[in-house]
């Protein structure tokens, strides 16, 4: 079955520090996707990434960076240097590919970037 | 700008209302899902439609059901609202059902049943 494990409720941190927000999955599909959202205040969802089971490469957006490790089934979200904007609750999901389009969802980080 | 648009922000309801959510996207969209969102739990998935007049149950599908009469349109019905369905409600709809597709979020309904 599938599963998306996000083991940081909250994390808190002191701007410019950086931070990393863990993401676990378990699926048995070959071929299925990742994604990061953020939710922030306002409560809308933001989608920030996407990435395929064939593509392990690492992404660098300016200060967002995802580390997808196949090996340890994880998909880690590094945020560097940090801002007060970056607060924010996000989650992590997983779509598989014959799931037609139904993401499955952890259960959020909230992170918290004091001035 | 593409939007994902959800009826009320806030609602109180009494317990045993009847109660309906609505939301209605302007992108086109063949899918469309409701999700719930609790605190430790993340995002739960009630229902959703890939067409008009189809549905399907989510994970957690019991006490709700759904209309989809219109493309744009898909409303989650609470048939007898209880304290425990007091939660965030959030509409998404996506192109096509091909896997991989990224969701377009409302900014969701905090639903609060007394």
């Amino acid at each position: 079955a599938q599963k998306v494990t996000q083991a940081q409720t909250e994390i808190s941190v002191v701007e410019k520090e950086d931070v990393t927000l863990d993401c676990v999955y378990e699926t048995r599909d070959t071929t299925y996707y990742l994604f990061w959202y953020k939710q922030p205040p306002s409560g809308e969802l933001v989608f920030l990434i996407r990435r395929n089971s064939f593509d392990e490469q690492n992404e660098i957006s300016g200060r967002y960076s995802w580390n997808f490790q196949k090996s340890t089934s994880s998909f880690n979200f590094t945020i560097t240097a940090s801002q007060v904007v970056d607060s924010a609750v996000y989650f992590c999901a997983l779509s598989e590919r014959n799931q037609g389009g139904k993401l499955i969802f952890g259960q959020g980080t909230e992170l918290s970037v004091k001035p | 700008d593409v939007k994902v648009t959800q009826s009320s922000r806030y609602l109180v309801k009494r317990t045993g209302e009847k109660v309906f959510l609505e939301c209605v996207q302007d992108m086109d969209h063949e899918n469309m899902f409701w999700y719930r969102q609790d605190p430790g739990l993340g995002l739960r998935l009630i229902y959703f439609s890939y067409d008009v007049k189809m549905k399907e149950k989510g994970d957690i599908p019991e006490g709700y059901s759904v209309s989809r009469e219109k493309k744009e349109r898909f409303s989650l019905i609470l048939e007898s609202a209880s304290t425990n369905q007091t939660s965030m409600y959030l509409c998404a709809s996506s192109p096509p059902p091909v896997a991989g597709e990224k969701l377009f979020f409302g900014s969701g309904t905090q639903l609060s049943v007394l």
